[in-house]
């Protein structure tokens, strides 16, 4: 079966600017994450979405991020405006339930904030 | 590609020899754990999980082991492999299936 699709594999921003970064999850995985992993860290949840709803966005600077999940497939994450600080691999995963199951992660986007 | 985990701590072992990479995991009610491996550039892949239930879980020269009195859980390799190089993560599952993810641990295999 296919995996977690992502897209750009890279990119390279100034502070400031946005950026938007793509998922395709497995087929019939209703459970949807975004994950940032800074370098030398584990991933760190962002959002967590169940279908195309919002199960936990808890970790998620509001004020400049924003992810959507619309017909309960692909998602986008966006950053606007980025800071340095949001250098990192921003990872999405996919389950089937969400319920006791492995996530399936995508190879990720590896942004650096210049 | 990026490498993961610059300043993690670090786990050599020669090719052949047994691994064992320890987590300590936060919450204790937490119900759900799963050992990931990340390769450079890569997103980390699933090795093996467990539930609060049980102790002990083997797969493929894999063994998790959980100690649920001090927090505690190992992921132990048999025979180690050069292919086996990686940075280890464990996860708990603190509730509504929200994984945290613990700092990792690189394992270095020698030939």
């Amino acid at each position: 079966e296919a995996g977690v699709a992502q897209s750009p594999r890279y990119k390279i921003i100034e502070k400031r600017q946005s950026v938007a970064f793509w998922c395709n999850p497995i087929s019939g995985h209703a459970t949807l994450y975004w994950y940032q992993q800074i370098l030398g860290q584990g991933p760190k949840l962002l959002i967590q979405f169940q279908n195309n709803g919002v199960v936990d966005d808890s970790q998620l600077p509001k004020d400049r991020f924003s992810a959507e999940r619309l017909k309960g497939v692909d998602s986008t994450l966006k950053i606007q405006p980025a800071k340095l600080e949001d250098s990192a691999v921003y990872l999405c995963a996919s389950s089937y339930t969400g319920v006791f199951e492995k996530l399936f992660f995508g190879s990720g986007t590896q942004l650096s904030v210049l | 590609g990026e490498s993961v985990g610059l300043h993690l701590p670090t786990l050599s072992v020669q090719e052949g020899d047994n691994s064992i990479i320890n987590c300590a995991y936060s919450n204790s009610a937490s119900d759900y754990f799963i050992w990931y491996k990340q390769e450079s550039g890569k997103g980390p892949q699933f090795i093996i999980d467990i539930r609060s239930n049980m102790d002990k879980r083997q797969g493929q020269r894999v063994t998790v082991l959980l100690n649920k009195t001090v927090k505690h859980l190992s992921l132990q390799i048999a025979a180690t492999q050069p292919g086996d190089s990686a940075v280890y993560f464990c996860a708990e599952n603190t509730g509504f299936q929200k994984l945290v993810f613990g700092t990792g641990t690189r394992l270095l295999v020698s030939p």
